[in-house]
């Protein structure tokens, strides 16, 4: 089985500050984490994904994500925000066939 | 970029019609997948496919929803008899192994009326 927690359904922060975005996983197997972005009315767009290479990913527009086994989280960055990065963001788990999403996180940048 | 298709983007339906959702998914893809994502709630996996054969579901994958691979190119949702709930955004997915990344489409606005 696995599963996902987000935490926080809402994050703000101000144009230029940190972004972190929680997540934290289960799986019976080794994992494989995702962080997916939705912009209003459009489709899911992969940010980023763990699959058992290096333990810091980096991904697309500046964020990157850290996986720690021993606290089971994978948790999204980004040192400085953009207007642009307003959106929803999903951290998912993948193992076997399926994949599990979180329950998301409404980034709301702040001018 | 080889990219996840799907038409329509958006469609209306009457409740208790029967509507099909069209996906092409990456050419060398083996593995098939639908999700939906509900109006403000997360994305759900609905089924999987492989080798012409649903290989997991959801328990929101009823008797009411099949899905199909007609011809070397594309992979049908189809659900008899849509409800108001059944409005949703529907994502298609495909991946080229059984664990390795998942490629999403633009997804299909379903509104039921």
């Amino acid at each position: 089985a696995q599963s996902v927690t987000q935490l926080g359904s809402h994050v703000s922060v101000s144009e230029g500050a940190l972004v972190l975005l929680r997540c934290n996983y289960s799986s019976s197997v080794p994992p494989y984490l995702f962080w997916y972005v939705q912009y209003p009315n459009q489709g899911l767009q992969l940010l980023l994904k763990y699959t058992s290479a290096a333990t810091l990913v980096k991904g697309i527009n500046g964020f990157e994500a850290e996986f720690k086994k021993s606290e089971t989280s994978f948790h999204l960055t980004k040192p400085s925000a953009h207007m642009r990065d307003a959106a929803e963001y999903f951290c998912a788990v993948g193992g076997y066939q399926k994949v599990t999403f979180g329950t998301g996180t409404k980034l709301q940048v702040i001018p | 970029e080889p990219e996840v298709t799907q038409t329509p983007s958006h469609q209306v339906t009457q409740m208790g019609q029967e509507v099909i959702l069209r996906c092409v998914p990456i050419s060398n893809h083996l593995y098939f997948y639908w999700y939906r994502q509900i109006l403000g709630q997360k994305v759900e996996f609905l089924v999987s496919f492989y080798n012409n054969e649903i290989s997991e579901k959801s328990e929101i994958f009823d008797d009411q929803f099949s899905v199909e691979r007609p011809d070397g190119s594309n992979f049908t949702l189809k659900i008899r008899s849509t409800k108001l709930e059944d409005s949703a955004m529907y994502f298609c997915a495909s991946s080229e192994e059984r664990d390795t990344e998942a490629f999403f489409g633009q997804g299909t606005r379903l509104t039921v009326v």
